[in-house]
């Protein structure tokens, strides 16, 4: 079963724009990982944060945490065709063992528009 | 550095049968993860091999076998195959405890 929750499911905008995909999770946490999928591949790892940051920026990525919210967000910034993908948030517990033991969303698909 | 190898990339298999699918960590990786992934329950976590033994491991019955070699190297393998195996099997390493993990391209299972 999925620990979270993706939203929106499905998302779609033009080139240039921002998008931002939110993920909501459901027990505590040892860190928080974003994932994207192309059609048919595996997952390609974009960030992971820990549960004692706030915030993690990497190239036009952004992500954020709200522990006590139970939620995080992922912004990819001025978006390119080559970003059209799946987008997963993935949780792992706390401890070497739970940790190794991610629990997916279900996803969020984007498509960005030439 | 190479990434994390997957093999076969295709398999069609029936009813049944039973099937055998490999992975290739990360060099220096030791923690070995698998997933399922199908369109209706997204991504599973199937078990984790560190250090040749199994350290986590999810719901999924007893025909989900694996193990793990004194190289790092994973095998999965699935006995008397239902067509609800088919899917996408992913394996992932990661370097350490709070380090992301790294997945291969998957084996696309295909049982007729």
């Amino acid at each position: 079963s999925q620990q979270g929750e993706e939203d929106p499911q499905a998302l779609s905008i033009q080139e240039g724009e921002n998008a931002t995909m939110n993920c909501s999770y459901k027990t505590s946490i040892n860190n928080l990982q974003w994932y994207r999928q192309n059609s048919g591949r595996g997952l390609v790892h974009l960030i992971l944060i820990r549960s004692n940051e706030r915030e993690k920026h990497s190239g036009r990525l952004r992500v954020t945490l709200d522990t006590s919210k139970k939620s995080s967000s992922l912004l990819i910034t001025a978006s390119r065709a080559a970003d059209t993908a799946s987008y997963f948030c993935a949780t792992g517990g706390e401890g070497e063992t739970s940790g190794s033991r991610l629990t997916f969303g279900e996803g969020t698909q984007l498509t960005v528009n030439p | 550095k190479a990434g994390v190898t997957q093999t076969p990339r295709y398999l069609i298999k029936t009813r049944g049968q039973q099937v055998t699918l490999s992975c290739s960590p990360i060099s220096g990786h030791r923690s070995v993860s698998w997933y399922q992934q199908t369109p209706g329950q997204g991504l599973q976590f199937l078990f984790e091999y560190f250090s040749e033994t199994q350290r986590n491991k999810g719901n999924f019955p007893g025909r989900f076998s694996g193990r793990q070699f004194s190289n790092s190297r994973s095998e999965m393998n699935v006995s008397t195959l239902e067509l609800g195996d088919s899917a996408l099997y992913l394996c992932a390493s990661r370097r350490g405890a709070n380090q992301p993990q790294h997945f291969g391209d998957g084996t696309r299972l295909s049982i007729l």
